[in-house]
C-alpha cells in the first residue's frame, strides 16, 4: 500500500535552517508530481510547493518563495524540503502528499502522517 | 487571505443533510477536490472531480458543483463525520493550490 513518511523536523531558531524528508513507498515515485502542505498549530491546511514528477517544474507559495526548495530523488523514492530563513510563522506540522492529476482534476489522495517543525529562540 | 472561501463552522443534526460550500473565482475553471480531518490525523481525500467519491468513504458524501461554488453534501450526517473539511483547487493563476480556510462541522 501507498506509504508516504516524513521526517526531519524539530525545532529551530529563527533565522535558522532545515531540510524535511518524505520516504515514499507503494507506488512507482517517478511517476508522481509530489507536494509539500503545512498546518500551523490550531490553524488550516496551507500549500507549500509542488514538484513534477521528474523534477522539472516547481512552484511556490509566496509565503515561501526565495526561502525554500523542493526537491526530489526519484532512484531513492524521496521528496525533500529545505527550509532556510526560517520565521516563527514557520511553526506548523509539515506534510508530503502525493499529486495525482487526471481529466476530474487534481487530487491529494496519499498523505503522510507529517513532521512538526517549531521555530523559536 | 485564502481565495477560496468557507463558512467557519456548520452544525447538522444526526441524520440530516448538510451543505458544506467552498466559493472562488478559480472554481469557475478547476474543479474541487474536499478533505476532512480530524483532531491529530492528517487530512484524508473525501471527493475529487467532478463527485467522484474515493475508496472507502460512505455513498452519504457528495459532491457538487455551480458556477464559481463547489459544495460537499453530506446525506444522513452520521456522529463519526465530525471533522474539519477543507476543499482544495488550483488559485485563479492555475499554477498555484489554495486551501479553503476550513469548515468545522459538529453533528447535533
Amino acid at each position: 500500500q501507498v506509504q508516504l513518511v516524513e521526517s526531519g523536523g524539530g525545532l529551530v531558531k529563527p533565522g535558522g535552517s532545515l531540510r524535511l524528508s518524505c520516504a515514499a513507498s507503494g507506488f512507482t515515485f517517478s511517476d508522481y508530481y509530489m507536494t509539500w502542505i503545512r498546518q500551523a498549530p490550531g490553524k488550516g491546511l496551507e500549500w507549500v510547493s509542488y514538484i513534477s514528477s521528474s523534477g522539472s517544474t516547481i512552484y511556490y507559495a509566496d509565503s515561501v518563495k526565495g526561502r525554500f526548495t523542493i526537491s526530489r530523488d526519484n532512484p531513492k523514492k524521496s521528496l525533500y524540503l529545505q527550509m532556510n530563513s526560517l520565521r516563527a510563522e514557520d511553526t506548523a506540522v509539515y506534510y508530503c502528499a502525493r499529486l495525482s492529476r487526471s481529466a476530474n482534476g487534481d487530487y491529494l489522495q496519499h498523505w503522510g502522517q507529517g513532521t512538526l517543525v517549531t521555530v523559536s529562540s | 487571505s485564502s481565495e477560496l472561501t468557507q463558512d467557519p463552522a456548520v452544525s447538522v443534526a444526526l441524520g440530516q443533510t448538510v451543505r458544506i460550500t467552498c466559493q472562488g473565482d478559480s472554481l469557475g475553471s478547476h474543479y474541487a477536490s474536499w478533505y476532512q480531518q480530524k483532531p491529530g490525523q492528517a487530512p484524508v481525500l473525501v471527493i475529487y472531480g467532478k463527485n467522484v467519491r474515493t475508496l472507502g468513504i460512505p455513498d452519504r458524501f457528495s459532491g457538487s458543483s455551480s458556477g464559481t461554488t463547489a459544495s460537499l453534501i453530506i446525506t444522513g450526517a452520521q456522529a463519526e463525520d465530525e471533522a474539519d473539511y477543507y476543499c482544495n483547487s488550483r488559485d485563479s493563476s492555475g499554477y498555484h493550490w489554495v486551501f479553503g480556510g476550513g469548515t468545522k462541522l459538529t453533528v447535533l
